[in-house]
């Protein structure tokens, strides 16, 4: 079972759509996660880190469940330019200090 | 402005030669990445250097080399070893307790 999986997708949605994306992990004793996301031929940027208690930033969403271990990201009215690659993270190895990538989901919205 | 640096943007190397790939920070930050991108794949860990003089192989080091002679310097050699050098590069380096912030990239090219 591979430390992080995501749905690769791509997720073909109309602007304006809501979007869900899920991410599963194996370590139970990872302690940090975080969503990035990644453009074409760029290098990833955080989108926002995930909280126990859930956290939202505008038209993002995520949410964490330890005792299933996944982590989702829902994006609300989806906007032509939130097409990209979305990297689930978490952390892991000694002192939880190593992050650990998952391969991406690829999202595209469409006109 | 603070950030990560890496240069050049593009590289192409002759078959048996050695290159190395520069990624320099003002972030002040401790820990710094090499990751391995390729096509369609997810971020795979080259090496990581967590202080100065001090540095550990990540998933797939064989075929690269490290030094970390100064904080803001973590360069990253690929040797004629490696045996199939093509891909993505990116260096990071990591705000505590685990943000990562990414330089734009290397690309490199066997020719």
């Amino acid at each position: 079972r591979k430390e992080v999986e995501q749905d690769p997708g791509p997720f073909n949605v109309p602007e304006g759509a809501t979007v869900a994306f899920n991410c599963t992990y194996s370590n139970s004793a990872s302690q940090s996660f975080f969503w990035y996301r990644q453009d074409c031929r760029k290098e990833p940027k955080l989108l926002m880190s995930v909280y126990s208690s859930g956290n939202e930033d505008g038209r993002f969403t995520a949410q964490l469940n330890r005792a299933s271990q996944y982590i989702s990201l829902l994006i609300r009215d989806s906007k032509l330019s939130d097409s990209a690659t979305y990297l689930c993270v978490v952390t892991g190895g000694d002192n939880n200090r190593k992050l650990i990538w998952g391969l991406g989901t690829s999202l595209a919205v469409n006109p | 402005d603070g950030g990560i640096t890496q240069s050049p943007k593009y590289l192409f190397r002759k078959e048996g030669q050695n290159v190395t790939l520069s990624c320099e920070q003002n972030l002040n930050h401790d820990a710094m990445y090499w990751y391995r991108q390729d096509p369609g794949q997810g971020l795979r860990l080259i090496y990581y250097s967590q202080i100065v003089n001090d540095f550990q192989k990540g998933d797939i080091a064989e075929g690269y080399s490290v030094s970390r002679e100064k904080k803001e310097s973590f360069p990253l050699t690929v040797t004629s070893a490696q045996k199939n050098p093509t891909a993505f590069y990116l260096c990071a380096s990591l705000r505590d307790p685990t943000e990562a912030f990414f330089g734009q990239g290397t690309r490199l090219t066997v020719v």
